[in-house]
C-alpha cells in the first residue's frame, strides 16, 4: 500500500531530550516535507526537501534538524525540545516539488 | 514574502445550500493548493491550481483560481453532511524556493441538516 509512515504518533517527553520523528514513505517520492498544525495558526512549513541532494528552511525551522540521506527517508530532529514545539506535526511527499502531497498520519507532541 | 489569509474561518452551512470560500494572497504566487482535514484526521490534497483561470472540479467542489486578483475560490455546490471538514488553501512562495509553501489558517466547515 502507497503510504507515509510517521514515528511515534504520540510522544510526551520533557524539555531538553533529544528526540527524532521517523517519516518514511515508499512510494519513491522526491519531494519529502515536514508541517506542524498548532490551533489558530493553521499549518506552517518546518523544512523539506526538492530531492536527496537539496534541503530547505520552511518558515518555522528554528529548533528542529532534518536529514535526507535517502531518498524514502525524512526525520526530524529536536535536539533541545522545548515546550513551544508541543505541536502536531505531519510529514508529507509528492512526486516532484509540493504538488499533490500525500501526508502522513500526524505524530502529536507534547514537551513538558 | 507570500501571506495567504482565508475566509471565512468558520461556516456553519445547512445541507443543499452553495457557499464559497474565498482564499487571498499577497504577492505573486504561481500555484495555490487546497487541502482538506476531518477531524482527528490527516490532510488530503484536493486541487493543484496552475495558471490564471485554472478551474477544478470534483464532485460538489469548484476550485478556481485568478492571480490578477490573487484569490483563489473553493465553492461548494448543493452541500452535504460529508463535507463538513476544515479546508485549507496554500501558495507556492514564489520569490523563494520552489518547495516553500505558505497556508492559509483553514476554514472550518460544518454543514448540518
Amino acid at each position: 500500500e502507497a503510504q507515509v509512515t510517521q514515528n511515534p504518533r504520540y510522544l510526551i517527553t520533557v524539555t531538553g531530550k533529544k528526540l527524532t520523528v521517523t517519516c518514511s514513505q515508499n512510494m519513491n517520492h522526491e519531494y519529502m516535507s515536514w508541517y506542524r498544525q498548532d490551533p489558530g495558526l493553521g499549518l506552517r512549513q518546518i523544512y523539506y526537501s526538492m530531492n536527496v541532494e537539496v534541503t530547505d528552511k520552511g518558515d518555522v525551522p528554528e529548533g528542529y534538524k532534518v536529514s535526507r540521506k535517502e531518498k524514502r527517508n525524512f526525520p526530524l530532529i529536536l535536539e533541545s525540545p522545548s515546550p513551544n514545539q508541543t505541536s502536531l506535526y505531519f510529514c508529507a511527499s509528492s512526486p516532484g516539488g509540493p504538488d499533490t502531497q500525500y501526508f502522513g498520519p500526524g505524530t502529536r507532541l507534547t514537551v513538558l | 514574502e507570500l501571506k495567504v489569509e482565508q475566509n471565512p474561518l468558520f461556516l456553519s452551512m445547512q445541507e443543499g445550500k452553495n457557499y464559497t470560500i474565498y482564499c487571498n494572497y499577497s504577492t505573486t504566487s504561481d500555484r495555490l493548493y487546497w487541502y482538506r482535514q476531518d477531524p482527528g484526521k490527516s490532510l488530503e490534497s484536493l486541487f493543484v491550481l496552475l495558471s490564471n483561470g485554472a478551474v477544478k472540479q470534483e464532485g460538489r467542489l469548484m476550485a478556481s483560481l485568478d492571480t490578477k486578483a490573487r484569490l483563489s475560490t473553493l465553492h461548494i455546490t448543493a452541500a452535504v453532511h460529508d463535507l463538513s471538514a476544515t479546508y485549507f488553501c496554500a501558495g507556492r512562495n514564489y520569490g523563494g524556493s520552489q518547495g516553500n509553501l505558505i497556508f492559509g489558517k483553514g476554514t472550518k466547515l460544518s454543514v448540518k441538516p
